[in-house]
């Protein structure tokens, strides 16, 4: 049982590329947050999913996108990278409203 | 590890001393809270939860205070260790709408020997 997993661990983009970042989880949770965490900041909520095939905005959605075409799978998108995207990237799942979420190891992400 | 927390408030405790971290939550409607302790490096990991019909709930070691009329939020831990030293956050889970899950800033816990 391997709970949510981040991939990859570390990136390094140059400022206007594109790329996705994958959460996977193997607890069949229903629901699926994408969070960033900057220091000082705390985690602040990108986007999330309460379902299959759902997805909605959360406190800094502009500048991502975000898909949920299988439950167990949540990827996050950036579709023109900008320095300001720095930062250490979260997926965290739970298996319905009102339960704990469990995270991921984070992904490093360094825009240039 | 990385740089989170360089901003954070700072609580520092001496090894075997009880200690208290605040939280003040935002959102009247929201039902549920929960603790997280982030050590460097790493995902935030599961304290302690509390629904909004409780005022109080404990764990090994910690408890959790919840006062609805102030929008307010505690975590004690008792007999502080030096494993304890992290940085903690509380969650906050909304009701209304699609279930959002909230975090607050953090606070930095320091205990030393």
């Amino acid at each position: 049982n391997a709970g949510v997993t981040q991939t990859p661990k570390f990136r390094v983009l140059k400022t206007g590329q594109s790329m996705t970042l994958l959460c996977a989880q193997d607890m069949n949770h229903e629901y699926m947050y994408w969070y960033r965490q900057d220091p000082g900041m705390g985690l602040r909520l990108i986007h999330y999913s309460v379902g299959e095939g759902t997805t909605a905005k959360g406190e800094v959605p502009d500048g991502y996108n975000v898909s949920r075409l299988k439950k167990q799978n949540f990827l996050l998108g950036l579709e023109s990278a900008a320095p300001s995207q720095t930062s250490v990237y979260f997926c965290a799942s739970r298996r319905q409203a009102n339960t704990e979420a469990f995270f991921g190891q984070g992904t490093r992400l360094t825009v240039v | 590890g990385e740089s989170v927390g360089l901003h954070l408030p700072t609580l520092s405790v001496q090894e075997g001393d009880n200690s208290i971290i605040n939280c003040a939550y935002s959102n009247s409607a929201s039902d549920y809270f929960i603790w997280y302790k982030q050590e460097s490096g790493k995902g935030p990991q599961f304290i302690i939860d509390i629904r909004s019909n409780m005022d109080k709930r404990q764990g090994q070691r910690v408890t959790v205070l919840l006062n609805k009329t102030v929008k307010h939020l505690s975590l004690q831990i008792a007999a502080t260790q030096p494993g304890d030293s992290a940085v903690y956050f509380c969650a906050e889970n909304s009701n209304t709408g699609f279930q959002k899950l909230v975090f607050g800033t953090g606070t930095r816990l320091l205990v030393s020997p």
